[in-house]
């Protein structure tokens, strides 16, 4: 089973500060995202990532950036905490659909965080 | 513009009863991938059942299936004798070739609250 595993399921941090989410997947896949999901907004894609080294702004990039040094890792930065980015953020991984299209997405647990 | 649309907010059905959700899309490329995702309480999200625009079957997958309806652009989720544990949010989401990059990322609908009455 894929295995997408995000550091905390529950972090408090206040305003200002510069934050990390950490996500980590077992299954080697070339594909890596970043949500953040809001009550009656459902989910909104922050970043992706489809090699290494190399991301791609989603619908939702202000306030966030991310990095891929490794395959298997991309992690969430929050360059500046504040308050309206206080949510629950998923991370999600998929292998290169060129060929397999119908593979979804598989999701980590969610952290929700709370900036103060 | 791609989209997808789920117009029930929240449904309520009674335990061993079947529940349908509905989900319509938006989108004018031939090919593309329809996904269901189900969200319990404690946040983890849920693959659920797949259905291709170019397959013929409605897709099933245990007491989950699909009424793949492509006229219409729609993917109602059928769920057959409810369990208490299906209580959850419920997501239709598409994936369309050249969306958000060359391998096509997922569009999510806002979800369904499913409540299972016991």
């Amino acid at each position: 089973d894929v295995k997408v595993t995000q550091s905390s399921r529950y972090l408090v941090k206040r305003t200002g500060e510069k934050v990390f989410l950490e996500c980590v997947q077992d299954m080697d896949h070339e594909n890596m995202f970043w949500y953040r999901q809001d009550p009656g907004l459902g989910l909104r894609l922050i970043y992706f990532s489809y090699d290494v080294k190399m991301k791609e702004k989603g619908d939702i990039p202000e306030g966030y950036s991310v990095s891929r040094e490794k395959k298997e890792r991309f992690s969430l930065i929050l360059e500046s905490a504040s308050t309206n980015q206080t949510s629950m953020y998923l991370c999600a991984s998929s292998p290169g659909i060129r060929d397999r299209s119908n593979q979804p997405q598989h999701f980590g647990d969610g952290t929700r965080l709370s900036i103060l | 513009a791609q989209k997808i649309t789920q117009t029930q907010p929240g449904m309520f059905v009674q335990e061993k009863e079947a529940v349908t959700l509905d989900c319509t899309y938006d989108t004018s490329d031939q090919s593309y991938g329809l996904f269901w995702y189900k969200q319990p309480s404690s946040g983890e999200m849920i693959f659920l059942i797949y259905q291709g625009s170019y397959d013929e079957q409605n897709a099933t997958e245990g007491r989950y299936s699909l009424n793949f309806q492509k006229a219409r652009k729609s993917t109602n989720l059928v769920i057959s004798a409810s369990q208490l544990g299906d209580s959850a949010m419920y997501f239709c989401a598409m994936r369309v070739p050249n969306y958000g990059g060359s391998q096509g990322n997922l569009i999510f609908g806002k979800g369904t609250k499913l409540s299972v009455k016991p």
